[in-house]
């Protein structure tokens, strides 16, 4: 089945440590994005990457990392630099015309 | 620049009443525009879209959804609300200028009284 998987579902980071999250699709998209979600505030772009080996920062990139040496993958770093990293991750892929695809998220606490 | 606009951070319907959430944005150029729905703890699932031609779309669940240029609106309605509806939705518009980057509305919040 095609889709997009993110790994892990759960994880904690302890302060000034950088975690990496893990973002997979196998639906052959150019288009990777990573989002963060807070209660009550919806999405909030983090990144994107249209091409490999290219991307761009979004509206709340600082703090954060990507990169996007293959097609299919598209992991994020949250660095010791982003302060409040306490939050839901959110990875889409799309197709031209914007209709996205997400993976089922990951849920990052700080302890 | 593009937005979107949902009316109403939270709705509450009875069980087998109409849902409407609503929606409107601001687009100079033809729109392409989605609903999502959200449930706890996972990801986003596409409800349905609009791109071109009929202006009334149906999507999954029995959902569906009426693009009215005049009003940039993109209301999602459904006849008959089920518990199993109680969920996040989130509407989304994408055009040329943006380069088709989804730009999202701040969701709404589906809360269905037995």
């Amino acid at each position: 089945d095609g889709g997009i998987t993110q790994s892990p579902k759960y994880l904690f980071r302890k302060e000034g440590q950088n975690v990496t999250l893990s973002c997979e699709q196998n639906l052959n998209h150019d288009a990777m994005y990573w989002y963060r979600q807070d209660p009550g505030q919806g999405l909030r772009l983090i990144y994107y990457s249209q091409i490999v080996n290219d991307f761009q920062k979004g509206d709340i990139a600082e703090g954060y990392s990507v990169s996007r040496e293959k097609k299919e993958s598209f992991p994020l770093t949250v660095t010791s630099a982003q302060k409040n990293p306490t939050a839901f991750y959110l990875c889409a892929s799309s197709i031209r015309f914007g209709e996205a695809f997400f993976g089922q998220g990951t849920r990052l606490t700080v302890v | 620049a593009q937005s979107v606009t949902q009316l109403g951070s939270h709705v509450s319907v009875s069980e087998g009443a109409l849902v409407l959430l609503r929606c409107n944005y601001s687009s100079s150029v033809p729109p392409y525009l989605f609903w999502y729905v959200q449930y706890p703890n996972q990801g986003l699932q596409l409800l349905l879209k609009y791109t071109t031609g009929a202006t009334l779309v149906k999507g999954i669940n029995g959902f569906e959804a009426e693009f009215k240029k005049s009003e940039t609106s993109f209301h999602l309605t459904k006849p008959s609300a089920h518990m199993s509806d109680a969920a996040e939705y989130f509407c989304a518009v994408s055009d040329r200028r943006s380069n088709y980057q989804l730009i999202w509305g701040a969701g709404t919040k589906l809360i269905i009284k037995p």
